[in-house]
């Protein structure tokens, strides 16, 4: 069975702090590939990152960083310098090559609220 | 570009009412996925379609909601008789797959809301 968990349902920082978003994800497959959406408050899902199985290589992407590890089975998410319209809910996804698909397996989501 | 084009962006119906939801994919995608949202059940899949063929309608809750895909550019679905528990925000989605490494692009929802 595939399944995505994200621990923190809300979290809340003050501007310009730094905030990891957790994702821990299960899956018997050696290949799969992990997904990271945004849904701001008007409500449109953006995809922000795609990462494969075979590629532990963290990344960054201006303020935003993300931390594959395998062995942990978990892919987080990093916001440094938090502004206030990263306010959003934040939803990491698992694909895996057995659903014969890109099905997404969706986490439940963090909502995070940055305050000026 | 033009992303996923989903269409009304809102509805409100009576209950009984039937109600249709329309879809335009990113040009060139031949995957096209139909998503529920709600508080209580988060992002659910409906139905997924590739080169225009339903492949995966496990998710759809039950006979009163079909979904279509007569085109590549074109995709319904469809809530007949529509219930109150029905309302929630219906994404669309659309992709290069079916590989399963290829990004899902939503469009920005149909926001439901059945009396």
């Amino acid at each position: 069975a595939q399944k995505v968990t994200q621990a923190q349902t809300e979290i809340s920082v003050v501007e310009k702090e730094d905030v990891t978003l957790d994702c821990v994800y299960e899956t018997r497959d050696t290949t799969y590939y992990l997904f990271w959406y945004k849904q701001p408050p008007s409500g449109e899902l953006v995809f922000l990152i795609r990462r494969n199985s075979f590629d532990e290589q963290n990344e960054i992407s201006g303020r935003y960083s993300w931390n594959f590890q395998k062995s942990t089975s978990s892919f987080n998410f990093t916001i440094t310098a938090s502004q206030v319209v990263d306010s959003a809910v934040y939803f990491c996804a698992l694909s895996a090559l057995s659903g014969g698909y890109n099905k997404l397996i969706f986490g439940a989501g963090t909502r995070l609220a940055v305050h000026p | 570009d033009a992303g996923v084009i989903q269409s009304p962006r809102h509805e409100v119906t009576e209950m009984g009412q039937e109600v249709t939801l329309r879809c335009k994919p990113i040009s060139g995608h031949n995957s096209l996925f139909w998503y529920r949202q709600t508080m209580m059940r988060g992002l659910e899949l409906l139905i997924y379609f590739n080169n225009n063929v339903p492949i995966d309608d496990s998710g759809m809750p039950e006979d009163r909601f079909s979904a279509k895909m007569p085109n590549a550019s074109f995709s319904t679905l469809k809530i007949q008789p529509s219930e109150p528990r029905d309302s929630a925000v219906y994404f669309c989605a659309s992709s290069a797959g079916p590989p399963s490494n290829q990004p899902q692009h939503f469009g920005d929802g149909t926001r439901l809301s059945i009396l």
